[in-house]
Formats: structure tokens, sequence, C-alpha cells
């Protein structure tokens, strides 16, 4: 059975830093992509950063390019999100989803994790 | 940039079949997903490339995209699909979410 299982959530004061891990099992993860999906209280979701399987091309939305880098180790099967000079409009429940690739393309996030809430706030 | 407008909420009687739309400039040319999202669970993908089913999704979930303008139907609704529904394309490499569709089943 394919399971993402996020952590490193938590409450941080704004311009602090988190960094939240993504551990798989039930495939093989050096082969496909995982992505960050972010969910403000009450909100929608908002796309925040996919790696590729491989290499590992990041790619990052507009809103957290500069603050947030995304990374990946195989031999742990665990994708990382740090994220950096946090604001408050960054507080959500992240969501990581796995996907066939990332950046483009028409492959599904499928599944998902229950998700690690983030507080920024002072 | 890129935007996806999805109607706020949509309403249905049980037994009944419901349309979610989801709009954006020329998305008939971007493959769309549309993921369901209960209350307090995580999201799962319901219809993927358009038209597509997972396997494990009921035949009553069927998608299509045309022109501007996408549409998840469910037929036959029952109460379980009661739900928020997202339609989701990619464009200039960011995965864009639309805002998300409160269906009620009453």
């Amino acid at each position: 059975e394919v399971q993402l299982v996020e952590s490193g959530g938590g409450l941080v004061q704004p311009g602090g830093s988190l960094r939240l891990s993504c551990a798989a099992s039930g495939f093989i993860f050096s082969g496909y992509a995982i992505n960050w999906v972010r969910q403000a209280p009450g909100k929608g979701l908002e796309w925040v950063s996919g790696i590729r399987g491989g290499r590992g091309d990041p790619y990052l939305a507009d809103s957290v390019k500069g603050r947030f880098t995304v990374s990946r180790d195989n031999s742990k099967n665990t994708v990382y999100l740090q994220m950096n000079s946090l604001r408050a409009e960054d507080t959500a429940v992240y969501y990581c989803a796995k996907s066939e690739s990332t950046g483009s393309g028409s492959y599904p996030f499928d599944p998902w994790g229950q998700g690690t809430l983030v507080t920024v706030s002072s | 940039s890129y935007e996806l407008t999805q109607s706020p909420s949509v309403s249905v009687s049980p037994g009944q079949t419901a349309s979610i739309t989801c709009s954006g400039d020329r998305l008939g040319n971007k493959n769309v997903c549309w993921y369901q999202q209960r209350s307090g669970r995580s999201p799962v993908v319901v219809i993927y490339r358009d038209s597509k089913r997972p396997s494990g999704i009921p035949e009553r979930f069927s998608g299509s995209n045309s022109g501007n303008t996408a549409t998840l139907t469910i037929s036959g609704t029952q109460a379980m699909d009661e739900a928020d529904y997202y339609c989701q394309a990619w464009d200039s490499s960011t995965a864009i979410f639309g805002g998300g569709t409160k269906l009620t089943v009453l």
C-alpha cells in the first residue's frame, strides 16, 4: 500500500524557519515525484512545490520562491520542504502527494498524506 | 497568472445529477484533474486527464473538458458525495487549483 506521512509542523514565529518531511512507502520512491500542497484554515488548495523523481528537478510556486526549498533523499524515501522567512499567510495544513511527474503534464496527485499543520504566529 | 474559476456552491437532491464547472482561458487545451475533499479529510483524485476515473472511484463520476470549461458530473448523487471539489491544471510549471465548489446533497 502506498503511504505518505508528513511531519515537522508546529508553531513558529514570523521570520522563523521550519523543515517539513514527507516519508513515503509502498512504491519505488526514486521514480516518482512528490508535491507539497497547502490549505489555509477554511480556504482552498494551493500547490507549493514539487520535486521530480530521478535527479530531482525542483519546482516552486511564485508565492514561496526565495523562501522555500524542496529536496529529496532517495536513500531515506523522504522529501523535505525547508521553509524560511515564514509569514502569517504561510499558516496552513501542508499535504504531500505523489505523482508520476511534476512541473507539467497530466499526472494526478495520488495519494495524499494526512497533512501537517504549520502555524506562523507571535 | 493563470486562474481557474469555480462556483462556490452547488446543491443537489439525492439521486439527481450534479454538475460542477471549472473555467479558465483555453482550459480545453490543458489536462484537468478533479479532487474530492470530504470534511476533515485529505483530498482524493476522482477524475484525471479530463475524463479518466482512477480505480476505486464509482462510475457515477465523469468528466469532460472543452473550450474554456471543464465539467465534473456526478450521476445519481449520494449523500456520501457531499464534499468540496477542486479542479486542477498545470500552467507555466505551476499547478493551479480552482477555488473549490462545496457540493451539498439535500
